[in-house]
């Protein structure tokens, strides 16, 4: 069935450093793809999204590029900021054969150190 | 801005109750879910609905039932509440079922 691997945490970094969290996922058709962020005591907002092939999510300083040859939606950032901290999920959502789907990831925790 | 609101951000209740979380959407919304979110399993759906009286099961329904009276506001229900449903809940809402989803805080739930 279709499925999100997003890479375990929890990713520790200083401030400015590089950021990639690696999503793959499985799925028949073609779904849309997804990053959310959790801050503490929140629920999830969107963070950027990409429909098909070849599109390119960004907002905040992340971007994420839908690549169907590979199934991934790696999430990069080339300066991360101590508030950037947070829990990052990866997800998908899309129609098989009439069901619905919306899958997500386990999330990925990042710290951020000043 | 959508606004997605949830009744309770902690509920502690006893096994064996009926136990009802709240949700509220301000923004006509067709289509709103429910999850539970548990460490290393990330986000499980648990129902949908599409339409006013119209649900969907997700991944996890049993032990679950939900309603959908009005269109802005989705109720979930434990029946006969258990430990093993201790949990964050957490409630969304979205224009189309493939756009993205806007969640509520969440409702931290445990039953003792």
């Amino acid at each position: 069935g279709d499925s999100v691997t997003q890479m375990e945490g929890p990713v520790t970094l200083s401030e400015e450093a590089c950021l990639t969290i690696n999503c793959t996922y499985t799925a028949t058709g073609y779904p849309s793809l997804f990053w959310y962020v959790q801050y503490p005591g929140e629920g999830l907002q969107l963070l950027l999204k990409a429909t098909k092939a070849d599109d390119k999510g960004s907002n905040k300083g992340f971007e994420a590029t839908y690549r169907k040859e590979t199934t991934s939606f790696h999430l990069e950032k080339g300066s991360v900021q101590v508030s950037d901290s947070a829990v990052y999920f990866c997800a998908l959502s899309g129609t098989t054969s009439g069901t619905y789907k919306y899958i997500f990831g386990t999330g990925t925790r990042l710290k951020v150190l000043a | 801005d959508v606004k997605v609101t949830q009744s309770s951000r902690y509920l502690v209740k006893r096994t064996g109750e009926k136990v009802f979380l709240e949700c509220v959407q301000d923004m006509d919304h067709e289509n709103m879910f429910w999850y539970r979110q548990d460490p290393g399993l990330g986000l499980r759906l648990i129902y949908f609905s599409y339409d006013v009286k119209m649900k969907e099961k997700g991944d996890i329904p049993e032990g679950y039932s939900v309603s959908r009276e009005k269109k802005e506001r989705f109720s979930l229900i434990l029946e006969s509440a258990s430990t093993n449903q201790t949990s964050m809940y957490l409630c969304a809402s979205s224009l189309r079922l493939n756009q993205p989803q806007h969640f509520g805080d969440g409702t931290r739930l445990s039953i003792l």
